[in-house]
């Protein structure tokens, strides 16, 4: 089955840039949705089909994705953006389709 | 406004059963595909089965397959998982969560989540 791999954690400063990295074989020939969950809370889509935000979704939070590798960055942290991250993306060559990266605690310092 | 609205969740024993229910509104529920997603104490999501639209094709992850069945009841507007042989393993808050209507697209919506504890 297709594995995405994922940073336990990332720590930035307010004001900088975070990026978070979901690895998987050629993912970049995938979509691949980014969800934001903050503690006791439903996850949040934050970016979808690699690079699109849905509404609502401040432009702080870009997305891309090429070869082994697909990068949410979030532009500008700010303490509100301090949350565990999940990539995810659809395995249509699997009878389990849904895949989750194993998430990355986003720590603002 | 999209609302999905989780319930049945509870404290169970091992070898136990125990059915979640999940309440749509604020969208055509009959013609999305809709998923049970888990997250386990302290750990990450992990995909658990999906219903297409008419209820007619299902999938399950092999960690659940043979004990989990989901369903639909598109005239209540309403999504289930019965949950038998439970083990400790399968403790975790469960979500309902909707997908796009075009293939391909994220969980758009989730629900706030319900709690299943299998424990003696």
């Amino acid at each position: 089955s297709y594995v995405l791999t994922q940073p336990p954690s990332v720590s930035v400063a307010p004001g900088q840039t975070a990026r978070i990295t979901c690895g998987g074989n050629n993912i970049g020939s995938k979509s691949v949705h980014w969800y934001q969950q903050k503690p006791g809370q439903a996850p949040v889509l934050v970016v979808y089909d690699d690079s699109d935000r849905p509404s609502g979704i401040p432009e702080r939070f870009s997305g891309s994705n090429s070869g082994n590798t697909a990068t949410l960055t979030i532009s500008r942290v700010e303490a509100g953006d301090e949350a565990d991250y999940y990539c995810q993306v659809w395995d249509s060559s699997s009878d389990h389709p849904g895949v989750f990266g194993g998430g990355t605690k986003l720590t603002v310092l | 406004e999209v609302q999905l609205v989780e319930s049945g969740g509870g404290l169970v024993q091992p070898g136990g059963s125990l059915r979640l229910s999940c309440a749509a509104s604020g969208f055509t529920f009959s013609s999305y595909w809709m998923h049970w997603v888990r997250q386990a104490p302290g750990k990450g999501l992990v995909w658990v089965s999906r219903i297409n639209s008419d209820g007619s094709s299902t999938s399950y992850a092999d960690s659940v397959k043979g004990r989990f069945t989901i369903s639909r009841d598109n005239a209540k507007n309403t999504l289930y998982l019965q949950m038998n042989s439970l083990r400790a393993e399968d403790t975790a808050v469960y979500y309902c969560a909707r997908v796009g209507a075009v293939a391909g697209s994220p969980f758009d919506y989730w629900g706030q989540g319900t709690l299943v504890t299998v424990s003696s």
